[in-house]
């Protein structure tokens, strides 16, 4: 059973360029989440898709921006880089997002904004 | 809105002595309390998490954590530590009546085990 799936591993861009990750969800799985880790830090929560819509949002600017597709899987965008976007990003799933379930996180795409 | 708080940056412990993380917290109305850990370049990987009922909670790879109300705590245990618990571990909060599943985490602890 595959797991939290996401690509690229490493990117590298220059400021004011426009990124998308992308991530495939654990199977069996409807919802996914996004969180930005800075070095040394806790993830933030960005946004949550589920049933293709963004149903929950964090303290982020509208440079970010995603898109939930009919399998689940879901793209992260973020649109005029700036050197503090640097960081690594985390897709998370789980099943419903109503309930107390865990999610389960991919190994994360590490971001860098030269 | 919630927060979480992860007192100690690094704790270090002998292989084979107790470890514990602690973790407190702050939210609105009753909590959803989660533990992650996470390995050098990898995601955040799942131990255990507390949504009603015993205040203990037993969890992946030997760990166990303890839900107090009352010190709003819920601070990770292991028994008998293995050097290959040296990782970084997360707490994390969300309300029990909140829509959606946003995880709040703590700062983080860095755990290190010696042999």
């Amino acid at each position: 059973d595959a797991g939290v799936t996401q690509s690229p591993t490493h990117l590298i861009k220059t400021r004011g360029q426009q990124v998308t990750l992308r991530c495939s969800p654990k199977s069996g799985h409807d919802t996914v989440s996004w969180y930005q880790q800075a070095l040394g830090q806790g993830p933030q929560f960005i946004f949550q898709y589920y049933e293709e819509e963004e149903r929950q949002r964090g303290n982020f600017p509208d440079r970010f921006s995603g898109h939930q597709f009919p399998n689940y899987s879901s793209e992260l965008n973020v649109n005029a880089l700036l050197l503090g976007d640097s960081a690594l990003y985390l897709c998370a799933s789980s099943l419903s997002a109503l309930t107390g379930r865990e999610q389960y996180f991919g190994p994360g795409t590490r971001l860098t904004v030269t | 809105a919630q927060s979480v708080a992860q007192p100690e940056d690094q704790v270090n412990v002998a292989e084979g002595n107790p470890l514990t993380v602690k973790c407190t917290y702050s939210v609105s109305g009753n909590p959803y309390l989660f533990w992650y850990v996470q390995y050098p370049n990898r995601g955040l990987q799942f131990l255990l998490k507390y949504i009603t009922g015993d205040n203990l909670v037993k969890g992946s790879y030997g760990f166990e954590a303890e839900f107090n109300k009352s010190q709003t705590s819920f601070h990770l245990k292991k028994p008998s530590a293995l050097v290959s618990d040296s990782a970084l571990y997360f707490c994390a909060v969300r309300p029990y009546k909140a829509a959606g599943n946003k995880l709040t985490f703590g700062g983080g602890t860095r755990v290190l085990v010696k042999p």
